[in-house]
């Protein structure tokens, strides 16, 4: 399995509040994206970096923000928690190899109450 | 605007039979496809792909059929086990200049293998 960590796996939070998601890596890929997968979607990319401190937007990117600051984190956030951002994340990293070796983390399931 | 359509969101066959996944896509720009499989509570995982360059991809029970005038691909799977069973997502992808690899995914087919 290709190391990727995602935390928390599950979390319940308040219309309002912030909330951040944290994928952490231990395969050094240059590639890292914020995926939500919601029934009658699919998959959609939020965020997506490619490499430190360089990061741009996906399809779904409004109400979130990434940040990577190291190769092996990226983070994303949810300022201020909508009802709309109960679903489940996933984090995705690839290298240059090709698309082919992009790796999922097992997901993030967050429900805004 | 969905640039990868997955028509049917769910199929069900017979175990040892074939099942077909079907995908079609709107941007003419794809030149890189491939499909994923997920199971409840995991995350996708790669499954085959196909370039643009080519027209068929077999690996074992699985290929890829990819037909560009009809911006049409689809995935078989002979013979169907009932460990197939899963959601399936057709992607695609091209290279949008530097280095940005990026995925659009389709809404995903429930296969149902019945044993």
């Amino acid at each position: 399995d290709a190391g990727i960590t995602q935390s928390p796996r599950h979390k319940v939070t308040e219309t309002g509040t912030p909330v951040t998601l944290r994928c952490h890596q231990t395969e050094n890929h240059r590639y890292m994206y914020w995926y939500r997968q919601d029934p009658g979607h699919g998959l959609r990319l939020i965020h997506y970096s490619y490499g430190v401190k360089d990061t741009d937007k996906g399809e779904v990117s409004d109400g979130y923000s990434v940040s990577r600051s190291k190769t092996e984190d990226f983070l994303l956030t949810l300022e201020s928690a909508t009802s709309s951002q109960t679903s489940v994340y996933f984090c995705a990293i690839s290298d240059m190899a090709g698309l082919d070796t992009i790796y999922f983390g097992e997901g993030s399931w967050l429900t805004v109450v | 605007d969905q640039q990868v359509k997955q028509n049917s969101p769910s199929l069900s066959v017979q175990e040892g039979r074939i099942s077909i996944l079907n995908c079609d896509y709107t941007n003419s720009m794809f030149d890189y496809f491939l499909w994923y499989k997920k199971y409840p509570a995991e995350g996708p995982t790669f499954l085959i792909s196909i370039s643009s360059i080519k027209d068929k991809n077999e690996d074992g029970r699985f290929t890829v059929f990819l037909n560009k005038s009809a911006k049409h691909l689809s995935l078989h799977i002979v013979p169907s086990q009932p460990g197939d069973s899963a959601v399936y997502f057709c992607a695609a992808s091209y290279n949008s200049g530097g280095s940005n690899y990026k995925l659009t995914f389709g809404k995903g087919t429930l296969l149902t293998v019945n044993p």
